[in-house]
């Protein structure tokens, strides 16, 4: 099956700090999200992109379908940032998976 | 408009017991799907369905039933509960048209937490 790896797997930052979580996958996807889930195990749809670049306030995302790997930028961290953000793929008919996660924790 | 809904949130069962994971969607989304998430790890996919009364295995099917009578409701069968099967469990939907991605968001109920002893 498809490997999806994310990287690195823990970051811890200062409030207000940049960070930049990357997301490598092994084989041509149709689709590619980004979640984040809350301390609380809640799972929150962060972005839909299978190419390109998107921003939605300080989160922005790029994916690069060729090289197979997208990147989730946040800039100027906060607290509420903490938790675990994985990326997921969609490989052969809307099967979705995950990769490992990177935990980011967020201290003030 | 509730989303997701996944019951229960809690359970403790003994090895060897029986028990069904509720899960409905009120977005009459025709894709659904079950995970499970080990603690420090990502999701990993059980069963997921297309449609009402068609579905499949995903990565981890093995100790688990699933059936889709209808659109809304998506149950997750455990038979002969196992110490393995202590995990998170999420069931989530999407819509797609014809099998082809359109950009379909996923969505997540907030997770059962089973413990088998």
């Amino acid at each position: 099956g498809i490997q999806v790896e994310q990287s690195p797997p823990d970051l811890i930052l200062q409030e207000g700090a940049n960070s930049t979580l990357r997301c490598n996958f092994s084989d041509s996807v149709n689709n590619l999200q980004w979640f984040h889930q809350n301390p609380w195990g809640q799972l929150i749809n962060l972005f839909y992109i299978p190419s390109g670049t998107k921003q939605n306030g300080r989160l922005s995302a790029t994916t690069v379908a060729t090289e197979r790997y997208s990147l989730l930028y946040i800039s100027s961290s906060q607290t509420t940032d903490s938790g675990v953000y994985f990326c997921a793929v969609e490989f052969k008919g809307n099967q979705f998976y995950f990769g490992t996660g990177t935990s980011l924790t967020v201290i003030p | 408009n509730a989303g997701v809904t996944q019951t229960p949130k809690f359970r403790i069962l003994k090895i060897g017991q029986s028990m069904t994971l509720q899960c409905a969607q009120d977005m009459n989304h025709n894709y659904m799907y079950w995970y499970r998430q080990d603690p420090g790890m990502g999701l990993k996919l059980i069963y997921y369905s297309v449609g009402a009364g068609i579905t499949d295995k995903g990565e981890v099917p093995n100790g688990y039933n699933v059936s889709r009578s209808t659109t809304e409701d998506f149950p997750l069968r455990l038979e002969l509960a196992a110490p393995s099967q202590t995990s998170v469990y999420f069931c989530a939907s999407s819509y797609s048209v014809a099998g082809v991605s359109s950009g379909n968001t996923i969505y997540f109920g907030e997770g059962s937490w089973l413990t088998v002893v």
